[in-house]
């Protein structure tokens, strides 16, 4: 089977940096996807990582290792629009499993 | 270049009627996904196509649920007949089906069921 495991809620605060875990198991894997979702909108793509690392892009980052079936995404110098879900997506043989979200609150 | 276009965006039903909802790709995207998603939850794939040849649709509830994708383009995903668990997000996302694989997504169908 596949998992995939996010903590289902965060908040920080404005200006600062926050990270957000994901850790799978899966029968396969050809990438690792983080979207953003705004409240009653499609998610949006932010990052992709296929090797292990750091992949950096303005204020948002991804890492993934692999061998440890994790990633996480860092999203630095907070700002209020920051608030959404961040998904956590394996690619796997052009199928996506998703997990739950991580619901990130920001605050003033 | 135009999203990926979903309509209705809202549709309010009572339980045992039918309801379609309707997908327009990324012009060129081969792939063409629909999901479900419940409040609170991530995307979980119903249907997949690459053009019009349905590759993946182990998770489809076939006894209520179909889907088209007519000449590889427009899709449409039917229900009928709706049941109350039914009401959730539908969203349709294509892929130009490179080695990335990223999804574009629409911005869905809230379906409420009376």
């Amino acid at each position: 089977g596949q998992n995939i495991d996010q903590p289902t809620e965060m908040t920080a605060t404005e200006g600062a940096i926050v990270q957000i875990n994901c850790t799978y198991q899966t029968s396969g894997f050809n990438g690792l996807f983080w979207y953003q979702q705004h409240a009653g909108e499609a998610p949006t793509f932010l990052s992709y990582n296929v090797l292990d690392g750091l992949e950096e892009k303005g204020r948002f980052s991804s890492f993934l290792s692999r061998s440890k079936g994790y990633s996480y995404l860092l999203l630095k110098e907070l700002q209020m629009k920051d608030s959404a879900s961040y998904l956590c997506a394996v690619y796997n043989f052009n199928k996506f499993y998703f997990g739950s979200g991580t619901k990130l609150n920001v605050k003033p | 270049e135009a999203g990926v276009v979903q309509s209705p965006r809202y549709k309010i039903i009572e339980k045992k009627q039918p309801v379609a909802f309707w997908c327009n790709p990324i012009s060129g995207h081969n792939t063409l996904y629909w999901y479900l998603q419940n409040l609170g939850q991530g995307p979980e794939l119903l249907i997949r196509y690459e053009n019009e040849e349905a590759v993946d649709d182990s998770q489809l509830p076939k006894d209520r649920f179909s889907a088209e994708r007519l000449k590889g383009v427009d899709s449409t995903l039917k229900i009928q007949p709706a049941e109350l668990g039914d009401s959730a997000v539908y969203l349709c996302a294509s892929s130009p089906g490179t080695a990335t694989g990223e999804l574009f997504f629409g911005e869905g169908s809230r379906l409420t069921v009376l």
